[in-house]
């Protein structure tokens, strides 16, 4: 079963508005990846967050891990047309190796 | 090559043939990770390497998928008698170290995309 849910599944918002999408799981998670896939293209990495609590930032981009280790989110600011895309967090399962598993990913887009 | 290749990089078959997809990594990297992808969907995991065996192959959805990565670079993932199912995009990634430690970032290939008529 999915064991990584990802919510909204599609965030329709208007240029220099805000974005957030979330990442749940309901077993602890030994870190989480985002990526971010645009129309066509393949998945590229973002970042990675791996403690309890972290928070990193890259630009409007801000990057959370609670502080349980069961959920994830990711903020961007005053969004951009250059943002469109889907982003999509990925989990290690604790004691589940070494497989990332994805969410459903975030669909993004943004009106001018 | 600098990033992940795969080949062929479009394949349409027919139902019930086999079909092989190739994924050549980045130079150096040990993991090497399998996904696919459907239209509208998160990347479904597969099977992961590290080095030449298979870490973890509870992705594969049965026994008609096998991959191999028999000198820990290039990896072919096979498909025998091909289900209209099986259409989907197969992402290759590969990454320097296990991931949730430093340099344990996927980095994806292109992708085949498999049609199966």
């Amino acid at each position: 079963g999915q064991q990584v849910m990802q919510i909204p599944q599609y965030q329709h918002v208007q240029e220099g508005e805000d974005f957030t999408t979330y990442c749940n799981s309901s077993t602890t998670l030994s870190n989480i990846q985002w990526y971010k896939q645009r129309p066509g293209g393949h998945p590229v990495f973002l970042i990675q967050l791996v403690k309890s609590g972290e928070v990193k930032k890259q630009k409007r981009l801000t990057f959370q891990f609670g502080e349980a280790k069961k959920n994830s989110s990711l903020h961007i600011t005053a969004t951009q047309t250059t943002d469109v895309g889907t982003y999509f967090c990925a989990a290690l399962i604790y004691n589940q190796g070494g497989k990332l598993i994805f969410g459903q990913g975030t669909e993004l887009s943004v009106k001018p | 090559g600098a990033g992940v290749s795969q080949t062929p990089s479009n394949k349409v078959t027919e139902k019930g043939k086999y079909v092989e997809l190739r994924c050549d990594p980045i130079s150096g990297h040990t993991a090497l990770y399998w996904y696919r992808q459907s239209l509208g969907q998160g990347p479904e995991f597969l099977i992961y390497f590290q080095g030449t065996g298979a870490a973890d192959d509870s992705g594969l959805p049965n026994d008609r998928f096998f991959a191999v990565r028999p000198e820990g670079s290039v990896s072919t993932l096979k498909i025998q008698r091909t289900e209209r199912g099986d259409s989907a995009v197969y992402l290759c990634a590969s990454s320097l170290g296990r991931a949730g430690r430093p340099g344990g970032e996927l980095f994806f290939g292109e992708g085949s995309r498999l049609t199966v008529l």
